[in-house]
């Protein structure tokens, strides 16, 4: 199985600036076409996981472009920009390109 | 809109075997194109992947837990079913199925339904 590799895990930010998250896979993502299916989920305390982010860098509906997703092979990264306090909870990057699907360990965001 | 919402025991014994509904609507699970899958998350940990059913019945599971998975549709009352043998308390969680609307990808997920495996 990939195993996929978060870090850091948890992540006090000031308001108002910026936050990355980075996201390791054991082997490439990409498929033999290009694509990629690596995702980012926001869970936000007491809510269910929401997708923020589809093959890499493509913004869910209703997504503040403060988020962005960046990344490619084994690399990849979750930014935010100018963090809002609604923006605390756990961020957790999925691939998608292998069977079985699997998740990284989360990567937990809060307010200094 | 597409919404999709889980439902089950909220208790079950350590053996025993548990059954979910994934009951959904805004789309139908008729094609390859389309799937439903599970995830679940115990408290205060991680979310894991468990499995997923396309539209063609295609299906693909976790590979700590493909021994004890069944995934399967019924798409004339646009449900999927989970079912997990040999419950342990460590398969306490949250239990959350989600919409695969495209390759690689899930959304959409539901409110998720906690169960707790106790004696």
């Amino acid at each position: 199985d990939v195993v996929m590799t978060q870090s850091p895990l948890s992540l006090p930010v000031t308001l108002g600036q910026s936050a990355s998250i980075s996201c390791r896979s054991s082997q490439s993502l990409a498929h033999s076409d290009g694509n990629i299916d690596l995702n980012w989920f926001q869970q936000s305390p007491g809510q269910s996981p929401r997708r923020l982010i589809y093959r890499v860098s493509n913004r869910d509906s209703g997504v503040p472009d403060r988020f962005s997703g960046s990344g490619s092979g084994t690399d990849f990264t979750l930014k935010i920009s100018r963090v809002e306090a609604e923006d605390v909870g756990v961020y957790y990057c999925m691939q998608g390109t292998h069977w079985p699907w699997t998740f990284g360990q989360g990567t937990k965001v809060e307010i200094k | 809109q597409i919404t999709l919402k889980e439902s089950g025991p909220t208790l079950v014994k350590p053996t025993e075997t548990l059954t979910l509904t994934c009951t959904f609507s805004g789309f139908s699970l008729t094609t390859r194109a389309v799937g439903v899958g599970w995830i679940r998350q115990p408290p205060g940990k991680a979310l894991e992947w468990l499995a997923l059913i396309f539209g063609n019945d295609e299906k693909f599971y976790s590979s700590s837990l493909k021994s004890r998975l069944t995934v399967t549709k019924d798409t004339s009352k646009n449900q999927v079913v989970l079912t997990i043998t040999y419950m342990d308390p460590v398969d306490t969680a949250t239990y959350y199925c989600a919409h695969r609307p495209q390759p690689g990808t899930m959304s959409n997920l539901g409110q998720g339904t906690l169960v707790t495996v106790s004696s």
